[in-house]
């Protein structure tokens, strides 16, 4: 197991557009996390699942924002209409309990012009 | 939710130097990391520490769970260290501080 992916790592899109990025967690995790960042902040908190159940959701996951994670393996993350202020790197992590450590991926960073 | 501050914001040392990064929390806690975040964006977890002491060659922290602080120390420190470090607390999800921007210059 190489870890936390994600895919891609970087994408940069027209305003307007839809976008999806792809995490894919440490294999016997169950709890997979999105999380997001703009420059000069810490990453905040979007949302989480507990295999294929979505557990809790961040009120700044606009109805433009959507994630899934259809058999509670891989999720994805999909924006559309993306705006402007969507910039930022959007972070995946994966825990295998809520109360152990969680392991990061690489991130996607997204640009919209 | 749980309010995570982090101190100083900034940190500039010379190499060789020895400094300590604060975390304090508002509420009780599941769970604690460090993570340092490197110049292409990736978080290395550092510690995962939800109380006592754990050292891992020139690092260390503490964390006083019921006094709600966590401690980072970065000993003989090196220009590889430079880049920002997070305090991440797990109540019902992780949150994170706003980090500390270590500089180490040569």
């Amino acid at each position: 197991d190489t870890g936390v992916s994600q895919d891609p790592r970087h994408k940069i899109t027209k305003r307007g557009q839809n976008v999806t990025f792809r995490c894919d967690p440490i294999s016997e995790h169950n709890r997979l996390y999105w999380y997001r960042q703009t420059l000069g902040q810490g990453p905040e908190f979007l949302t989480y699942f507990q295999n294929e159940a979505q557990l809790e959701k961040s009120r700044l996951l606009s109805d433009r924002f959507s994630a899934e994670r259809p058999k509670g393996s891989f999720s994805t993350l999909e924006i559309q209409r993306t705006e402007q202020g969507d910039s930022a790197m959007y972070l995946c992590a994966s825990s295998l309990e809520f109360d152990r450590g969680y392991t990061f991926g690489s991130g996607t960073r997204l640009t919209v012009v | 939710g749980i309010q995570v501050e982090q101190s100083p914001p900034d940190l500039i040392l010379q190499e060789g130097a020895n400094s300590t990064l604060r975390c304090n929390f508002s509420d009780s806690v599941n769970n604690l990391q460090w993570f340092h975040q490197n110049p292409w964006g990736q978080l290395i977890n550092l510690f995962y520490i939800p109380s006592g002491t754990k050292q891992n060659g020139r690092l260390s922290a503490t964390t006083v769970a019921t006094e709600r602080y966590s401690l980072l120390y970065i000993s003989s420190s090196q220009t590889t260290d430079s880049g920002v470090y997070f305090c991440a607390v797990v109540g019902n999800d992780m949150r994170f501080g706003a980090g500390t921007r270590l500089t180490v210059k040569p």
